[in-house]
């Protein structure tokens, strides 16, 4: 299975400030992975995938990069409501794997 | 507006079975792929099985391959993921969700929570 290495795990950041958060395949997965976004006690939220294409509806302010094996979500600008956790995944081969999750939160 | 609605969720003694159902609206059901997902309680996400519009594909996770197995109905717009041999770490809301790029789940329901306990 692919594994997928989140890091940091927790990034105290304030409102306004940017966020850089990263991801690490086991392997090569070409462009295949993609960025969630979860509150407590709702669903997650699509926001990238295939590394760069962000997910309908999603604000510009969220982007994503990377291909093969390292990739980052990146907050140009944190919103108050943009803090949560975040989890990538790969579809690169089944099972369709997630890493730990990266816990955005204010400072 | 996609809509799916799990149910079936509850308590349940280990070893014991659970069948949960996936109601979805909105979309022509026959022509995505769905899959379950599931989280434990203040863990991570953990993708559970998968099928096809027409049923002939199903891939499983490890830990629940030989327990678990992923059905659609068609003609009810529904899926099922029928649980057996349940064990304690599989206690995690389990969603439902709608594949709408090459098994990109943009479209999720609110989950159904499944407790394994004695």
């Amino acid at each position: 299975d692919i594994v997928l290495t989140q890091s940091p795990a927790t990034l105290s950041l304030s409102p306004g400030e940017r966020a850089t958060l990263s991801c690490r395949a086991s392997q090569s997965i070409s462009n295949y992975l993609g960025w969630f976004q979860q509150k407590p006690g709702q669903a997650p939220r699509l926001l990238i995938y295939d590394a760069s294409n962000r997910a309908t509806g999603i604000p510009a302010r969220f982007s994503g990069s990377g291909s093969g094996t390292d990739f980052t979500l990146t907050i140009s600008s944190l919103e108050p409501e943009d803090f949560a956790v975040y989890y990538c995944q790969q579809r690169s081969n089944w099972p369709l794997t997630f890493g730990g999750g990266t816990k955005v939160e204010i400072k | 507006e996609v809509q799916l609605l799990e149910s079936g969720g509850g308590l349940v003694q280990p070893g014991g079975s659970l069948r949960l159902s996936c109601a979805a609206s909105g979309f022509t059901f026959s022509s995505y792929a769905l899959s379950w997902f599931r989280q434990a309680p203040g863990k991570g996400l953990e993708w559970v099985s998968g099928i096809s519009g027409n049923g002939g594909f199903t891939p499983y996770a490890d830990s629940v391959k030989g327990r678990f197995t992923i059905s659609r109905d068609n003609s009810k717009n529904t899926l099922y993921l029928e649980m057996s041999s349940l064990r304690a770490d599989d206690t995690a809301v389990y969603y439902c969700a709608k594949d709408f790029y090459y098994s990109w789940y943009i479209d999720w329901g609110q989950g159904t929570l499944v407790t394994v306990s004695s």
